[in-house]
This record gives structure tokens, sequence and C-alpha cells, in this order.
């Protein structure tokens, strides 16, 4: 398979569960990334990985936690979330950190609905 | 502060009625000005990437133009399937690592 692959596609998850968010890239990428995309607001930077080090923790709340093991593997592991949590969670992959030139390659995203 | 803004929100054309999007930035440096399309229950797919003021590329039906302030995707005699959601975005220069600003993206609609 090709590209980038996230799953769940969909996730409803209570305000006490524990849940993760996998991706996986099989482009050889060297960089990954996840965004938020909320309704009718930009996509927000929340975490990036180069090579597998946290490059930058874009003040995400520590409910929020990112594990990238090696350069093909991204989680986000999720706990006592809050409902405006709720939103499309999106990965993303790129060449290097000069994501100018290819631009990202993003996954489909997972849907979260906190209830 | 670095600032992405587009309009117009949300557009709706009749098929081959060409018109444009506009994506206007502000930053202290730019890197490069990105454009993609990003379908319903899908992620954004890069389109373009375009770094100085007067550069212009095409793909398509559509034709994206930079200035110092912002950029234009032009849209020629656009199709149903043109249909998506737009966004811009754009890299600084003095940023330390790949942080790249999105805009809120324009809503288009081609009718058929």
């Amino acid at each position: 398979e090709t590209g980038v692959t996230q799953t769940p596609r969909h996730l409803v998850m209570g305000m006490t569960n524990k849940k993760s968010l996998k991706c996986e890239q099989h482009l050889g990428h060297n960089a990954m990334y996840w965004y938020k995309q909320s309704a009718k607001k930009p996509l927000e930077l929340m975490f990036v990985y180069s090579l597998e080090e946290r490059v930058e923790n874009n003040s995400v709340p520590s409910r929020f936690s990112p594990e990238c093991p090696n350069s093909s593997h991204l989680f986000l592991h999720l706990h006592t979330l809050q409902p405006e949590d709720s939103a499309l969670y999106l990965c993303a992959s790129s060449q290097d950190m000069s994501v100018t030139y290819y631009g990202y390659t993003f996954g489909s995203g997972t849907r979260l609905t906190v209830v | 502060e670095d600032q992405v803004t587009q309009s117009p929100e949300a557009l709706r054309l009749q098929e081959g009625e060409s018109s444009s999007l506009n994506c206007s930035y502000t930053v202290s440096g730019l890197r490069g000005l990105f454009w993609y399309r990003q379908d319903p229950g899908k992620g954004p797919e890069f389109l373009f990437t375009l770094y100085s003021a007067g550069e212009e590329k095409e793909k398509e039906r559509l034709k994206a133009t930079l200035t110092k302030k912002e950029s234009f995707l032009h849209i020629t005699a656009p199709k149903p399937e043109d249909s998506a959601t737009y966004l811009c975005a754009v890299q600084a220069l003095e940023t330390s690592y790949d942080k790249v600003i999105f805009g809120p993206g324009t809503s288009l609609s081609v009718i058929p």
C-alpha cells in the first residue's frame, strides 16, 4: 500500500476513555506531522517529527501524546479529552524538512467525536 | 504575526464559468506559498508551490500566481469535478523548522 494511511477513519470516545490514532507512510519520507482540522478553522499544526525526533510541540495540551517509534509510523495517544477536541485529525509526511518542493502528503484523517 | 486569509469563503460557479480565488498573506519573509485541494472526507492534496513574486504555475484548468502580498488561483472553464475546498498556506523564512501556516480555505462548487 502506498501513501499515508490513517486508522481508524472514525472514532467516538467518552471523555474518560483512552484511545490511539495510528498513521503509517510507505513513501520513505523522513518527516511526519499531526494536524487538527476543526470546522470553519484553518489546519492547526500539533506535532512535528523529523527522523523520529520531535521537533515541535505547538502548545498542545498534555491530553494529546504523540509517539514516533520509527520513520514510517506515528501515533497520537488520547486521554481524558474534551468535547471541543472533536475534529478531523490529519497525519502528513514530507520527504524531509524541505516541504516546499513536494508539499505534504496527507492521510484521509480520523474523524474524532468526543461525547 | 504570520497570517493567511482566503476569499471568498464559498463560491458557486456554473460549469465553464471561469473565476479566481484569493489568498492574502502576511509574513516577514516568504519561503514558499502552497495551494492544496481538499475533497470531502479526504486529506488535502498538494497542487503547487510558488516561491517569488511574478511566478506562475499551471495544472490542467488551474493557474496559480503570486505577488508580494497575495496569490490567486485562477480556474478556467471549471468542471463539476473541480468542486472541492482549496487551501492556501505559507512557510516563513525565519522558521527553524518546517512550520506551515494554512488559511481557512475556499469551498468551490461547480454546477453542471
